[in-house]
């Protein structure tokens, strides 16, 4: 079963210019989040989706920062403008609800560097 | 505020060594806690996980232990290997209310030969 999937890997980019992180979730899987990794904050979580409807996006750092996700085997995370600050590794994780409780699933990751 | 808080930022264990990581939290609820492994350029992934029903879960060579009155928790890893040098991360969330995970900042840990 193929894993959560995001792209792109890599990114580099000019301060101002708007960009779009892709994921496609596991399928099957119901939960979506997103997070930000940097040195100074560690794993942060921006924006989360339960069946495609955003949960709590109370991470989500400032208005240029956007989440959808029109169906249920895509999301994107949008940032417009993009600021140097922005420079981190995003991740895109799903997970299912279940008995119990159920891990979390992630990406590798998107590496953004904002010039 | 920190929900989780992970000891130490980072560690140094010699090959065949133990590596102990810890964790503390606050919020009573929390019902679930994973630790999950990271290598340079890939994502976190689940390593392994505990309810506070036990005291102790064992896979391998990784170990939980669980300290419901202190609320801690801690990651053992015994016969430490070079390959084991990664990021580790502890995590905990509330079964029931939406699998939103609650983040230590995460220890790197160096195995060396």
């Amino acid at each position: 079963d193929a894993g959560v999937i995001q792209s792109p890997r890599h990114e580099v980019t000019e301060m101002g210019q708007e960009v779009t992180l892709r994921c496609k979730p596991i399928s099957g899987h119901d939960y979506l989040f997103w997070y930000r990794q940097t040195m100074m904050r560690g794993l942060e979580l921006l924006i989360y989706f339960n069946n495609n409807v955003p949960i709590d996006d109370s991470g989500m750092p400032e208005d240029r920062f956007s989440a959808k996700m029109p169906n249920a085997s895509f999301s994107t995370l949008k940032i417009q403008p993009s600021e140097p600050r922005d420079s981190a590794v995003y991740f895109c994780a799903s997970g299912l609800r279940g008995v119990g409780n159920q891990p979390q699933h992630f990406g590798d990751g998107t590496r953004l560097s904002i010039l | 505020q920190q929900q989780v808080k992970q000891s130490p930022q980072s560690l140094i264990v010699q090959k065949g060594g133990i590596s102990i990581i810890n964790c503390a939290y606050e919020n009573t609820a929390f019902d679930y806690f994973p630790w999950y492994q990271q290598f340079p350029g890939k994502g976190p992934a689940l390593l392994i996980a505990i309810r506070p029903d036990v005291s102790e879960k064992k896979e391998g060579r990784f170990t939980i232990s669980f300290n419901k009155s202190a609320k801690q928790f801690s990651l053992h890893i015994m016969d430490s290997q070079p390959g084991d040098s990664a990021t580790y991360f502890c995590a905990a969330s509330i079964i029931g209310t939406g699998n939103q995970f609650y983040f230590g900042t995460g220890t790197s840990l160096t195995v060396i030969p």
